[in-house]
């Protein structure tokens, strides 16, 4: 059993145009994340919901707006993308934000190239 | 001064080796301390979890040291499996995660 999926894998598509990566969780968490990884390998936090509040959005341009329709599912829908979208989106999850100590479980990413 | 700052490497050992990672980090309020593990084109994965007091699981060895903001990672009789590359992580309490870079080993036989 997939505990973290999101589709799809990948996704190639030229810029301008508007794209969703869908991420599911079935480990009855209540917070998910959404993570960008660059062609540097740097993670780093994008938005994170408890819930289905949002309670972390850091400096991302307003271009991407995540979506969480019920605590198992956060979305991320990206609009006129660019360039430098490029990279891997990775979807994660843990059993609260407020304990620190909770481990957080990462999807396989999805690899977005835009041309 | 980034967040979490780590080595890149690469680090390349023989197999059997031994080898240590090190890790700063900026922010005092930082509470819990984490080593993942990335291998190539793959989803970060937890290591092991960093405590105070110093942690060991099998062949790995976490240390933590609060009034340096150090940590570091040792791995004893390096397997070719382990080569990965391993990502210092730090939590401040209500925020995600904060990844260092990352160091990258690649083990050899």
């Amino acid at each position: 059993d997939t505990a973290v999926s999101q589709t799809p894998k990948y996704l190639v598509t030229q810029m301008g145009n508007d794209k969703s990566i869908k991420c599911e969780q079935n480990l009855g968490h209540d917070t998910m994340y959404w993570y960008k990884q660059d062609s540097k390998k740097f993670l780093k936090i994008m938005f994170s919901y408890n819930n289905k509040e949002l309670i972390i959005n850091e400096t991302v341009p307003n271009r991407f707006s995540p979506k969480s329709p019920d605590k198992a599912h956060l979305n991320l829908h990206i609009n006129s993308l660019e360039l430098g979208d490029s990279a891997v989106y990775f979807c994660a999850s843990s059993q609260g934000p407020r304990t620190v100590s909770y481990e957080q479980y990462f999807g396989p990413g999805t690899r977005l190239t835009v041309t | 001064r980034k967040e979490v700052e780590q080595d890149p490497g690469p680090f390349n050992v023989p197999e059997g080796a031994t080898v240590a990672f090190n890790c700063t980090y900026s922010n005092s309020a930082s509470q819990s301390f984490f080593w993942y593990r990335q291998d190539c084109r793959k989803e970060p994965k937890l290591l092991m979890s960093v405590y105070s007091s110093g942690n060991e699981d099998g062949r790995f060895t976490a240390q933590l040291n609060r009034a340096s903001q150090y940590i570091s990672l040792l791995i004893r009789d390096s397997k070719l499996s382990d080569s990965a590359t391993y990502l210092c992580v730090v939590n401040r309490a209500g925020t995600a995660l904060i990844f260092g870079k990352g160091t990258t080993l690649s083990v050899s036989s």
